[in-house]
């Protein structure tokens, strides 16, 4: 089956440092990817996403880049600020046989990060 | 701001009691999920809706019990729970069709404690 593996937390970092949260994933066929972030006390919301190989999404200065060759997904950000702490889930979405998707998704298990002023 | 609403947004029961969790969604997706998000342990699958019709029962206790009265709306039943229970219950909404992929778009959840 699908699996997202991400690195352990958490990540503490001073701020205007620079981050990379790594994750890698499992999966048949050719799956989309996403970055979710979920502040405290909020559910989540779509940092980002790349939908095939060599994509890069990109979103409030985050970036990642779909590669196909290592199976992984690390978001980066050159700056981190200390709004930027948050709990960061990789995602792979489930690509059903017959073309149709509602987009399923499978979740790694966060990655918590601390930016200190 | 988000297009999916969750009420309530804290509870407390007890483990006789019976009470229910709803979602709301306006964004005009048709597939809607229940996710459970305890500490220390990645996000659960619950239970997945497709067009009203449940298309997965991740293995839920049947103390757990979802109904999709409509597209826009999801609702978990809960009674005599116990207290391993507890944690944040998320409610998320998708599109449905011929893409290669949908995104899910999540409510605040609900933070549920069983005493």
């Amino acid at each position: 089956g699908n699996s997202v593996t991400q690195m352990e937390g958490p990540v503490t970092l001073s701020e205007e440092a620079f981050l990379t949260i790594n994750c890698t994933y499992t999966a048949t066929g050719y799956p989309s990817l996403f970055w979710y972030v979920q502040y405290p006390g909020e559910g989540l919301q779509l940092l980002l996403k790349a939908t095939k190989a060599d994509d890069k999404g990109s979103n409030k200065g985050f970036e990642a880049t779909y590669r196909k060759e290592t199976t992984s997904f690390h978001l980066e950000k050159g700056s981190v600020q200390v709004s930027d702490s948050a709990v960061y889930f990789c995602a792979l979405s489930d690509q059903f046989a017959g073309g149709t998707s509602y987009g399923k998704l499978t979740f790694g298990q966060g990655t918590i990060l601390t930016v200190h002023p | 701001e988000t297009g999916v609403t969750q009420t309530p947004r804290h509870l407390v029961m007890g483990m006789t009691n019976k009470k229910s969790l709803k979602c709301e969604q306006h964004l005009g997706h048709n597939a809607m999920y229940w996710y459970k998000q305890s500490a220390k342990k990645p996000l659960e699958l619950m239970f997945v809706y497709n067009f009203k019709e449940q298309t997965e029962n991740n293995s839920v206790p049947s103390r757990f019990s979802p109904e999709c009265p409509n597209s826009s709306h999801l609702f978990l039943h809960l009674h005599t729970l116990q207290p391993e229970d507890s944690a944040l219950y998320l409610c998320a909404s998708s599109p449905t069709g011929q893409g290669p992929s949908y995104e899910q778009y999540f409510g605040p959840g609900t933070r549920l404690t069983v005493t």
